[in-house]
């Protein structure tokens, strides 16, 4: 059975704060990537992954970076948490091939007061 | 500005009958189009999806139509079930995906 998990369900942060979310996926998947979800506006995506240490920008990259050490893990991080990052965060991987393969977490609430 | 639309926030429907849900685009370079089922506290899942050379795919109650000259697609379910209960959400392809806003499908029993 396919997985990625993700480090925590619900987080509350205070502005200003740095912000570490975390993604694990089991499946030997290539690619990996951060979406934001908000109501009205759907998933949009943040940073993505296509090999260890290789990271791109998004529809949305301002205020986030990322890491991917390893090729199971890829780390979200908010520098300096504001108000307007409060979303749900989504992870989700895949392998090169169809998009079909792409497997999301269960996401992340994050409330920044 | 969106590039992938679903108008309708919402839909509800009895069960046994058919749903309907649309999604609109604006980008001509979108060649691949999917959908993905969202239940409460989990991430979304793939449904079905149509390469932009058919008009049509089916996979059992599901059926997804594209019309490319209207930039629109749609997914039809028949016949609904309590089960299917989720928010849907149109997914088109370039270079990454690109979501609509989704659609929160009841289906009342």
């Amino acid at each position: 059975d396919v997985k990625v998990t993700q480090s925590s369900r619900y987080l509350v942060k205070r502005t200003g704060e740095k912000v570490f979310l975390e993604c694990v996926q089991d499946m030997d998947h290539e690619n990996m990537f951060w979406y934001r979800q908000d109501p009205g506006l759907g998933l949009r995506l943040i940073y993505f992954s296509y090999d260890v240490k290789m990271k791109e920008k998004g529809d949305i990259p301002e205020g986030y970076s990322v890491s991917r050490e390893k090729k199971e893990r890829f780390s979200l991080i908010l520098e300096s948490a504001s108000t307007n990052q409060t979303s749900m965060y989504l992870c989700a991987s895949r392998t090169s091939g169809g998009w079909e393969t792409q497997y999301f977490g269960p996401g992340t609430r994050l409330l920044v007061l | 500005d969106q590039q992938v639309k679903q108008n309708s926030p919402s839909l509800s429907v009895q069960e046994g009958r058919i749903s309907i849900l649309n999604c609109d685009y604006t980008n001509s370079m979108f060649d691949y189009f999917l959908w993905y089922k969202k239940y409460p506290a989990e991430g979304p899942t793939f449904l079905i999806s149509i390469s932009s050379i058919k008009d049509k795919n089916e996979d059992g109650r599901f059926t997804v139509f594209l019309n490319k000259s209207a930039k629109h697609l749609s997914l039809h379910i028949v016949p609904s079930q309590p089960g299917d209960s989720a928010v849907y959400f149109c997914a088109a392809v370039a270079r990454q995906l690109t979501f609509g806003s989704g659609t929160q499908l009841t289906v009342l029993p």
